[in-house]
């Protein structure tokens, strides 16, 4: 069965702190995003990957990088985390061509 | 830039009462279609999609949706709703096989029972 996990359900960070988020999955997938989902907003594409060591930006990246050592792994990373940051984040994955598997999400709210 | 519309950004329904929702998108090249649901604490997951062929297509749970490219839409229908389709549905648009989606801004169903 598909799986995209993140490290966290919840994270509460502090202004001004480097936040970590981390998603892995298990489907060999190329392909891999990191979203945030706001209400009336739908979902806005922070940044994308289509290989390891490779990054694209989305709609959204300022305030944001991403890693991608590995095929399975996709981390975002806020430099210094704003408190306009707090949202829901999402990560996904795909294969080219089909459809996109998403993650549980992490809450961030940052204070 | 191209762009995803969801007309309606609340429903509220009855049980049994039918449902269509619509969705718009501005881009004249290739696209593919999908419809994701997010029920009450869950992830997203695909409702349906379109990639090519009949445009009609039909999704789980007794949905389906039609693209119709003149009118650059994908509404989504289901002919009776039932209350554990409360939940909230994206449309979302994948432009030139890129594997990037453009999301809409997302419609919350809400079926009393």
């Amino acid at each position: 069965d598909v799986k995209v996990t993140q490290s966290s359900r919840y994270l509460v960070k502090r202004t001004g702190e480097k936040v970590f988020l981390e998603c892995v999955q298990d489907m060999d997938h190329e392909n891999m995003f990191w979203y945030r989902q706001d209400p009336g907003l739908g979902l806005r594409l922070i940044y994308f990957s289509y290989d390891v060591k490779m990054k694209e930006k989305g709609d959204i990246p300022e305030g944001y990088s991403v890693s991608r050592e590995k095929k399975e792994r996709f981390s975002l990373i806020l430099e210094s985390a704003s408190t306009n940051q707090t949202s829901m984040y999402l990560c996904a994955s795909t294969s080219r061509g089909y459809e996109q598997y998403f993650g549980p999400g992490t809450r961030l709210t940052v204070t | 830039a191209q762009s995803v519309s969801q007309h309606n950004h609340h429903v509220i329904l009855s049980e049994a009462a039918s449902l269509e929702l619509g969705c718009n998108y501005s881009y004249g090249g290739t696209v593919n279609l999908f419809w994701y649901v997010q029920y009450p604490g869950q992830h997203l997951q695909l409702l349906l999609k379109y990639f090519s062929g009949d445009p009609l297509v039909k999704g789980i749970k007794g949905f389906e949706a039609e693209f119709i490219k003149s009118k650059f839409s994908f509404n989504l229908r289901k002919p009776s709703v039932q209350w554990s389709d409360t939940a909230e549905y994206f449309c979302a648009v994948e432009a030139d096989n890129t594997g990037k989606l453009i999301f809409g801004q997302g419609t919350t169903l809400q079926v009393k029972p």
